[in-house]
């Protein structure tokens, strides 16, 4: 099975760090995409990448950026935490036109 | 894009089938019917797709109106397991370029 791994399942940052977020995928993807999910909102796309070193803006990119280095590995970075990027984290990757898998998810919470 | 609409919240019961609706009326020919389901504190999780004809798989069906502007997921045997939200989502699988773009869904919940 396609595994889809994100570094933390929790995590608490404090307002004005710069903070990581790790999603590593295990079979080979092309594809990688992060999105948020708050309550009442939904799921929001906020990066995507399509190949190493390429990044596409989502719906809601503003206040957050993105590294792939390797095909396998696509980092969601958030320059300076402001409280209201709280929210759950999920990165998903594809193969072109199939399904996504999805990671577990990491709850932020920045105070 | 071309939207989705689905009820906020069904119940079942255990061991019964579950028919979850979805309707889609400005569906383009190019656009797939693709199901996912978010188990609590889980991500997501793909559960089926299809174009025009009916789909089964292991998870569930997934029946196709013929004029393509509805479908219902159906789950044989509702589990407990099975209590989730339910993403009906249309995509044009022939453009890369184009996302899963995830609505509200339909909260399923499962009584014993």
């Amino acid at each position: 099975d396609v595994k889809v791994t994100q570094s933390s399942r929790y995590l608490v940052k404090r307002t004005g760090e710069k903070v990581f977020l790790e999603c590593v995928q295990d079979m080979d993807h092309e594809n990688m995409f992060w999105y948020r999910q708050d309550p009442g909102l939904g799921l929001r796309l906020i990066y995507f990448s399509y190949d190493v070193k390429m990044k596409e803006k989502g719906d809601i990119p503003e206040g957050y950026s993105v590294s792939r280095e390797k095909k396998e590995r696509f980092s969601l970075i958030l320059e300076s935490a402001s409280t209201n990027q709280t929210s759950m984290y999920l990165c998903a990757s594809s193969v072109s036109n199939y399904g996504y898998t999805f990671g577990s998810g990491t709850r932020l919470t920045v105070v | 894009d071309a939207k989705t609409t689905q009820p906020n919240s069904m119940e079942s019961n255990e061991e019964e089938p579950v028919h979850l609706p979805c309707n889609h009326s400005t569906i383009s020919g190019t656009d797939y019917i693709h199901w996912y389901r978010q188990l609590p504190s889980q991500g997501p999780e793909y559960v089926i797709h299809g174009l025009t004809s009916n789909v089964n798989n292991r998870m569930a069906s997934l029946a196709i109106a013929e004029d393509r502007k509805s479908s219902t997921l159906i789950l044989h045997r509702a589990t407990l397991r099975d209590a989730a939200v339910y993403y009906c989502i249309l995509r044009d699988n022939n453009n890369a370029g184009n996302m899963l773009t995830f609505g509200g869904g339909t909260r399923l919940m499962v009584k014993p």
